[in-house]
């Protein structure tokens, strides 16, 4: 079953505490993406890869670390910095410069 | 700051009729718009796209209209149905290396039966 694959679905954070969130892909597309959605807003650009051990911030960039040391992989760590974390959070790839393709997506949520 | 800007936020159509999104960019280094639909919990899926050389691309009952000089795009669904249902969102990707999209808001979509 080839695809974007991101886990956990769910995940909760405590105040002051990192969280990783996974994204995997079987496609063999050169670029990955993590956006963030709010209720009511478009999707927003936190981080993007488009070649392995390279990344580009996003619009939205702050209190967010990511790390792309294969090409499948592009994990997203949401860091205690980031005071406003509660989102949907979305990971993207595509052939570069060619359409992106979605995953189904993480909701994270703070306690 | 290159923005998309898209309408209505939400709209109701009976089963049947047909739906009408709008959005507008507000800068001309485009070359890419594609159009997005997500059900809830669910992450978005490519639906159609089109590039700025054609005035309209038609895929089934969805077809994108495309005016390069009023920088407009819509998306038409024709003869909808209960299970259109969904949030859409267009988008363009930006002419330059980092081929990155810019969103619009999105649109709730809700077809009565």
């Amino acid at each position: 079953d080839g695809g974007i694959t991101q886990s956990p679905k769910y995940l909760f954070r405590k105040e002051g505490q990192n969280v990783t969130l996974s994204c995997e892909q079987n496609l063999n597309h050169d670029a990955m993406y993590w956006y963030r959605q709010d209720p009511g807003q478009g999707l927003r650009l936190i981080y993007y890869s488009q070649i392995v051990n390279d990344f580009q911030k996003g619009d939205i960039a702050e209190g967010y670390s990511v790390s792309r040391e294969k090409k499948e992989s592009f994990p997203l760590t949401v860091t205690s910095a980031q005071k406003n974390p509660t989102a949907f959070y979305l990971c993207a790839s595509s052939i570069f410069g060619d359409t992106q393709y979605f995953g189904p997506g993480t909701r994270l949520t703070v306690l | 700051q290159q923005q998309v800007k898209q309408s209505p936020q939400s709209l109701i159509v009976q089963k049947g009729g047909i739906s009408i999104i709008n959005c507008a960019y507000e800068n001309t280094a485009f070359d890419y718009f594609p159009w997005y639909q997500q059900f809830p919990g669910k992450g978005p899926a490519l639906l159609i796209a089109i590039r700025p050389d054609v005035s309209e691309k038609k895929e089934g009952r969805f077809t994108i209209s495309f005016n390069k000089s009023a920088k407009q795009f819509s998306l038409h669904i024709m003869d909808s149905q209960p299970g259109d249902s969904a949030t859409y969102f267009c988008a363009a990707r930006r002419m330059d290396s980092s081929y990155k999209l810019i969103f619009g808001s999105g649109t709730r979509l809700l077809v009565r039966p």
